[in-house]
């Protein structure tokens, strides 16, 4: 079975500009979740989708958003960003144990 | 609130040593799901082991071993005859059942084998 996959794997961005991140569950799994990664605050939960619905959120601003879609991929969307989005963004599937992609790193500029 | 705290943040040890990292956690829920991670720093977290809060039994596989005390509300992780390829961040997590993915993590331990 292939793997969690997370797209691109490298992004750079200027402070106020959008971006948005993919990922694609294992295969058959139907929940998907996202952290973001950063050596100051470490691994933080955003939220988590089933089904096409968002069933927990994490104490993040409204500027980052995210979606699931039929297909259970997911995308993530951090609008005006600024410096301190600059981290590791992790996608993981679940069972209920996760299997996470290899994440995408954001610079923010 | 549910808290993960790995009090152990780097831990350096020689190859073929015996190592117990430290998970502690708190809950109010009384049916969760505990998890160790390890993160090479390649950068991917890769899933060790899942157990959950009614299951306090040992588990060993391989050169890993978890030890769940409910009582001291620890999930603590030994590695035994350490090698290199262990080097990696380490992770606690904590979640509760249901099916929600709400995972709080710990703060991570970051375990160096020295040849």
């Amino acid at each position: 079975k292939a793997g969690v996959t997370q797209t691109p794997r490298y992004l750079i961005k200027t402070r106020g500009q959008q971006v948005t991140l993919s990922c694609s569950p294992i295969s058959g799994h139907r929940s998907v979740s996202w952290y973001q990664q950063t050596p100051g605050q470490g691994l933080q939960f955003l939220f988590e989708y089933f089904s096409e619905t968002q069933r927990n959120k994490g104490n993040f601003p409204g500027r980052f958003s995210g979606r699931q879609f039929s297909n259970s991929r997911s995308e993530m969307n951090v609008s005006t960003l600024e410096l301190g989005d600059s981290a590791l963004y992790l996608c993981a599937s679940s069972l209920p144990e996760q299997y996470f992609g290899p994440g995408t790193r954001l610079t923010v500029t | 609130a549910q808290k993960v705290t790995q009090a152990q943040t780097e831990i350096s040890v020689v190859e073929k040593e015996d190592v117990t990292l430290d998970c502690v956690y708190e809950t109010r829920d009384t049916t969760y799901y505990l998890f160790w991670y390890k993160q090479p720093p390649s950068g991917e977290l890769v899933f060790l082991i899942r157990r959950n809060s009614f299951d306090e039994q040992n588990e060993i596989s391989g050169r890993y071993s978890w030890n769940f005390q409910k009582s001291t509300s620890s999930f603590n992780f030994t590695i035994t005859a350490s090698q290199v390829v262990d080097s990696a961040v380490y992770f606690c997590a904590l979640s509760e059942a249901g099916g929600y993915q709400k995972v709080t993590f710990g703060t991570g331990t970051k375990l160096q084998v020295i040849p």
